[in-house]
């Protein structure tokens, strides 16, 4: 089955640096997305990988690893606006997203 | 900035009821797709459209049925309520087919099934 596991949650303070992970196994792979999903609102797209390596876009980032089935987004200078659920979602092989359960990151002063 | 905007925030039905979402697009995108986001699950395809006219079953379509009369607008169609439809539900629309663009969300319904 397919399947994309990411915590549940995590904790940071204010001006730090956090990683969230996201591993997967899906059928195919045609990139993979970071979605932010503020309480009650719509998920906004953050970023897209297909290939190898690190993508960065101000103060977030994005690494993927396909032969590792493994991605992160990592959050840099945090502020209390990130407070957010962060969603991993994986295209496969019929181009459709796949998305894992989010992380609800809790930014602390 | 491409805007999908989602007819009602906040729904509340009764048991039995038809109920209808409806979705509109201004960015003239070819795809559109209804999803229902649940506590503790990632958000659950029910169905999709690459087309007017043409409508894909996602990974939960019981209970469910769309329409796509014109490019622009999705509607979601429960034919009978009943209270485990109870949920989040989020339209998105992406442009391109068999391509990797980003899917744009409206800000969702919040359906409750009395």
């Amino acid at each position: 089955g397919q399947n994309i596991d990411q915590p549940t949650e995590m904790t940071a303070t204010e001006g730090a640096i956090v990683q969230i992970n996201c591993t997967y196994q899906t059928s195919g792979f045609n990139g993979l997305f970071w979605y932010q999903q503020h309480a009650g609102e719509a998920p906004t797209f953050l970023s897209y990988n297909v290939l190898d390596g690190l993508e960065e876009k101000g103060r977030f980032s994005s690494f993927l690893s396909r032969s590792k089935g493994y991605s992160y987004l990592l959050l840099k200078e945090l502020q209390m606006k990130d407070s957010a659920s962060y969603l991993c979602a994986v295209m496969d092989s019929n181009y459709q997203l796949i998305w894992g359960a989010g992380t609800k990151l809790i930014i602390k002063p | 900035d491409v805007k999908v905007t989602q007819s009602s925030r906040y729904l509340v039905k009764r048991t039995g009821e038809k109920v209808f979402l409806e979705c509109v697009q201004d960015m003239d995108h070819e795809n559109m797709f209804w999803y229902r986001q649940d506590p503790g699950l990632g958000l659950r395809l029910i169905y999709f459209s690459y087309d007017v006219k043409m409508k894909e079953k996602g990974d939960i379509p019981e209970g469910y049925s769309v329409s796509r009369e014109k490019k622009e607008r999705f509607s979601l169609i429960l034919e009978s309520a009943s209270t485990n439809q109870t949920s989040m539900y989020l339209c998105a629309s992406s442009a391109g087919q068999g391509d990797s663009q980003p899917q744009h969300f409206g800000d969702g319904t919040r359906l409750s099934i009395l």
